[in-house]
């Protein structure tokens, strides 16, 4: 699998920060970059999306920054708040029409703690 | 969407016994995944199972130890089979739904295994 390089490995924000994650990619095939957000005990619950014809895309207080050309894409949380408290994971694929190449290949996961 | 339940949520093993995971999916899917979890790191794709066909494994994983079933759209199970304490791990079931503009990725929350 191709690597999907994700940083820092941990963040920690104030109340009302911003945080941002980074991602970088390899493989120039990839054309889906999702974010997942992911609760203690729960399973990872996709957060926001991006395909790589827009440079930008914004779903209340998250924003996805993506760079085709430097093959890097960003996560930002406007007004964080505790709640956001999570561990988050970027990923990407390439999306096809065939029932069995779906596949998601994950950075390594920041875990955001947010402080009152 | 989809509303994925896995059974068991956690159990504790013995060295040597198996176990077997049960991924339940409220809607007709085709496309479904097997992940591990190690705590406090990224997901790894231990196979793709679809409806119809035999599963498809990563490197690293093979059909002896992880023998996966998918005998309808809404069903799979994965076995964990003559465990030792390196398997102790976060076993996740993933499907995919697949939309008009994008396909999204659903997680269950995961069952916790530790042996002993």
């Amino acid at each position: 699998q191709q690597q999907v390089k994700q940083s820092p490995q941990s963040l920690i924000v104030q109340k009302g920060g911003i945080s941002i994650i980074n991602c970088a990619y390899e493989n120039t095939a990839f054309d889906y970059f999702p974010w997942y957000q992911q609760f203690p005990g729960k399973g990872p619950a996709l957060l926001i999306a991006i395909r790589p014809d827009v440079s930008e895309k914004k779903e209340g207080r998250f924003t996805i920054s993506f760079n085709k050309s430097a093959k890097q894409f960003s996560l930002h949380i406007m007004d964080s708040q505790p709640g956001d408290s999570a561990t988050y994971f970027c990923a990407a694929s390439v999306l096809s029409s065939g029932a069995g190449s779906y596949q998601l290949t994950f950075g390594k996961g920041t875990k955001l703690s947010v402080i009152p | 969407s989809a509303v994925i339940s896995q059974k068991p949520s956690r159990d504790i093993c013995q060295r040597g016994t198996s176990l077997t995971i049960q991924c339940q999916v409220d809607s007709q899917v085709t496309m479904m995944f097997w992940y591990r979890q190690q705590p406090g790191q990224s997901l790894t794709l231990i196979a793709t199972a679809n409806q119809g066909s035999e599963a498809t494994y990563e490197s690293g994983f093979v059909i002896d130890k992880f023998p996966i079933s998918r005998p309808n759209l809404t069903f799979s199970t994965l076995t964990v089979s003559n465990m030792s304490p390196e398997d102790s791990s976060i076993y996740l079931c993933s499907v995919v739904v697949r939309g008009l503009a994008k396909n999204i990725q659903y997680f269950g929350a995961g069952t916790r295994l530790s042996v002993l």
